[in-house]
């Protein structure tokens, strides 16, 4: 069935570092596929979303690009913030449901 | 603005209790769903719906009850609460369609003694 890998945390960085959270999936097809993240206390909120092969989604400064040929969709910011700092989920669209990774916790220390 | 709205935010259950976690939402979606957010294992759907009068199970069904009788609320019903149900819950919505966003509550967080 689709399933969605993500790295494995807790990451933890320095104000100012260069982010990479790795996802890769297994699907039939093409699904769309997505970044949720959740800040503390809070449920979980779209960062961005991509929805075919080469698609590069974008917000707040973080990036995603839909490669098809390694079925992978990885999230990066040039510049991380103190703000960042929240748990991060890769997901795709199967069938009539959104099946999610097992979400990286993010930290950024000042 | 009140998007989706789960109560209570805290529940306290004792083994065999009943309750049922409420959920509204009000942009007028024909999809939603309950999650489960545990520790390492990221969100588990339990149930979905895509319209009134129609439910699914998802990944985790058992031990839970849905309904839909109306566009805008999917209560989740647990008949008689067990300690591996301690857990964040999550309601979710959104429109039908592959690319549609899905739009959370806030969670609301059950622990069972």
């Amino acid at each position: 069935g689709d399933s969605v890998t993500q790295m494995e945390g807790p990451v933890t960085l320095s104000e100012e570092a260069f982010l990479t959270i790795n996802c890769t999936y297994t699907a039939t097809g093409y699904p769309s596929l997505f970044w949720y993240v959740q800040y503390p206390g809070e449920g979980l909120q779209l960062l961005l979303k991509a929805t075919k092969a080469d698609d590069k989604g974008s917000n707040k400064g973080f990036e995603a690009t839909y490669r098809k040929e390694t079925t992978s969709f990885h999230l990066e910011k040039g510049s991380v913030q103190v703000s960042d700092s929240a748990v991060y989920f890769c997901a795709l669209m199967g069938a009539q449901k959104l099946v999610f990774g097992q979400g990286t916790r993010l930290t950024i220390n000042p | 603005n009140a998007g989706v709205t789960q109560t209570p935010k805290f529940q306290v259950l004792k083994t065999g209790q009943s309750m049922t976690l409420q959920c509204a939402q009000d942009m007028n979606h024909e999809y939603m769903s309950w999650y489960r957010q545990d520790p390492g294992m990221g969100l588990r759907l339990i149930h979905y719906s895509v319209g009134a009068g129609i439910t699914d199970q998802g990944e985790v069904p058992n031990g839970y009850n849905v309904s839909r009788s109306t566009t805008e609320d999917f209560p989740l019903r647990l008949l008689s609460a067990a300690p591996s149900q301690t857990s964040v819950y999550f309601c979710a919505s959104r429109t039908t369609g592959d690319t549609g966003e899905l739009f959370f509550g806030e969670g609301s967080r059950l622990t069972v003694l």
